[in-house]
């Protein structure tokens, strides 16, 4: 499998902070995506990066990838509250016909 | 565009039953993913669709099957529903190259 696992699997912080969350994956890509899910809703898809790519920035989302690593970060800049939810990985690898998402990391941001 | 719609929101089956999911995918988007989100087991994957076709499927049993329509309608049907089988199912649909994946609300299934 070539799943994508999420680092740290719950991640805890203050109103105004960074959040940092880590996605490693097995097998070589065309992009990868993240996705956010507010409890028990469907996921929204945040941002994707091409495995030819380095960094992208979407507002107070940044993420980067590092494909001899075979790992990507997903940093949230001055977290909100309503940023608390579970952040998912997702790989769009070569031979699949679907994505194939990580178990993700649950954030809660206190106010 | 109007956003990928589920039906119904939440379900009550007892075990034995069956039951079957709607979704409407976006309008244009051809390709419906099925997921199965559970506390325990997380996002896993169920089958996908694409031109009325199952083009891929995940290691669920037999009791979990779908189909799609010429309008790209999609539904899933589980048989002989488990205790297990308690979830909230989510539904996807995609467009291009990219399978980048746009989600409906869910489906809670709750089977007593």
């Amino acid at each position: 499998s070539q799943q994508g696992e999420e680092d740290p699997q719950a991640l805890s912080i203050q109103e105004g902070e960074n959040a940092t969350m880590n996605c490693s994956y097995k097998t070589s890509i065309n992009n990868l995506q993240w996705y956010r899910q507010n409890s028990g809703r469907g996921l929204v898809h945040l941002i994707l990066i091409r495995s030819n790519e380095r960094e992208k920035h979407s507002g107070r989302l940044r993420v980067t990838l590092d494909t001899s690593k075979k790992s990507s970060s997903l940093l949230i800049t001055a977290s909100r509250a309503a940023d608390t939810a579970s952040y998912f990985c997702a790989t769009d690898a070569p031979g699949y016909s679907t994505l194939t998402f990580g178990k993700g990391t649950m954030l809660l941001v206190s106010p | 565009k109007a956003g990928v719609t589920q039906t119904p929101r939440y379900l009550i089956k007892t075990r034995g039953q069956q039951v079957t999911l709607s979704c409407s995918p976006i309008s244009g988007h051809r390709s419906v993913s099925w997921y199965q989100q559970t506390p325990g087991q997380g996002l896993q994957f169920l089958f996908e669709y694409f031109s009325e076709t199952q083009r891929n499927k995940g290691n669920f049993p037999g009791r979990f099957s779908g189909r799609q329509f010429s309008n790209s309608r999609s539904e899933m049907n589980v048989s002989t529903l488990e205790l297990g089988d308690s979830a909230l199912y989510l539904c996807a649909s995609s467009s291009g190259r990219q399978k980048t994946q746009y989600f409906g609300p869910g489906t809670r299934l709750l089977v007593l």
